[in-house]
């Protein structure tokens, strides 16, 4: 079966510091991957996604960045952290393989991320 | 650019009550829309998806049907425990770029 991994789960971090969040699936091959934030208040926001390796799709302008450097691996980065780059991030694999339907998406246990 | 809602945004009811949670969305033009549960601190738990070419989907005590037309959805809950209390999310799309997601229905089950 599939599994879905996000580490770090808590990560506190001041502003201006950098960040690597990292997610990785088991199970499935060639996996549509996808970043979403969720703040405070707010809907969940799709910031990436990725068909395939070296393959990113960026959904909103930001001070953050993602990278597929493996078929299963995919990373959220941020040079210098904001105060608004706060809140709880999930990472999602969808797409035509096992039990997962064409666009059935399926997330991780999320990393919450508070900048100081 | 695909538009999500849900109605309510926060419910409470007593253990028992069957219940309906709302859906809408603006672009008819979708592969799926799923339902999720979302418990505090947590990750999504996909509950139900419903393809485009598919009416309803049904999933123990939970229910959700789709009307691509008029670009609603609704999860029928019945029978709710206090197990069931949670924040559902509803998501439209399923194409390679993902899904858009509605702001959730908070929802309390009253012992």
């Amino acid at each position: 079966s599939q599994t879905i991994h996000q580490w770090p789960a808590t990560l506190v971090q001041p502003v201006g510091s950098p960040l690597s969040l990292e997610c990785t699936v088991e199970g499935t091959s060639n996996p549509n991957l996808y970043w979403y934030r969720q703040a405070a208040g707010r809907g969940l926001q799709l910031l990436f996604y990725s068909v395939g390796i070296g393959q990113i799709s960026s959904e909103v302008p930001q001070n953050l960045s993602a990278s597929r450097p493996q078929d299963r691996q995919f990373i959220l980065s941020s040079k210098k952290l904001l105060l608004s780059d706060s809140g709880f991030y999930l990472c999602a694999w969808g797409g035509l393989s096992g039990r997962a339907t064409a666009g059935e998406l399926f997330f991780g246990e999320g990393s919450r991320l508070t900048v100081l | 650019k695909q538009e999500v809602t849900q109605i309510p945004a926060a419910l409470s009811v007593p253990e028992g009550e069957n219940l309906v949670l709302n859906c809408s969305f603006t672009d008819s033009a979708i592969y799926n829309l799923q339902w999720f549960r979302q418990d505090p601190g947590k990750g999504l738990t996909s509950l139900l998806l419903i393809q485009s070419s598919q009416r309803e989907q049904t999933s123990g005590r939970l229910n959700a049907s789709l009307d691509k037309s008029s670009g609603r959805s609704t999860l029928y809950i019945a029978a709710s425990q206090p197990g069931d209390s949670a924040t559902y999310l509803c998501a439209a799309g399923g194409g390679a770029d993902g899904l858009t997601f509605g702001k959730g229905t908070h929802l309390i089950i009253q012992p």
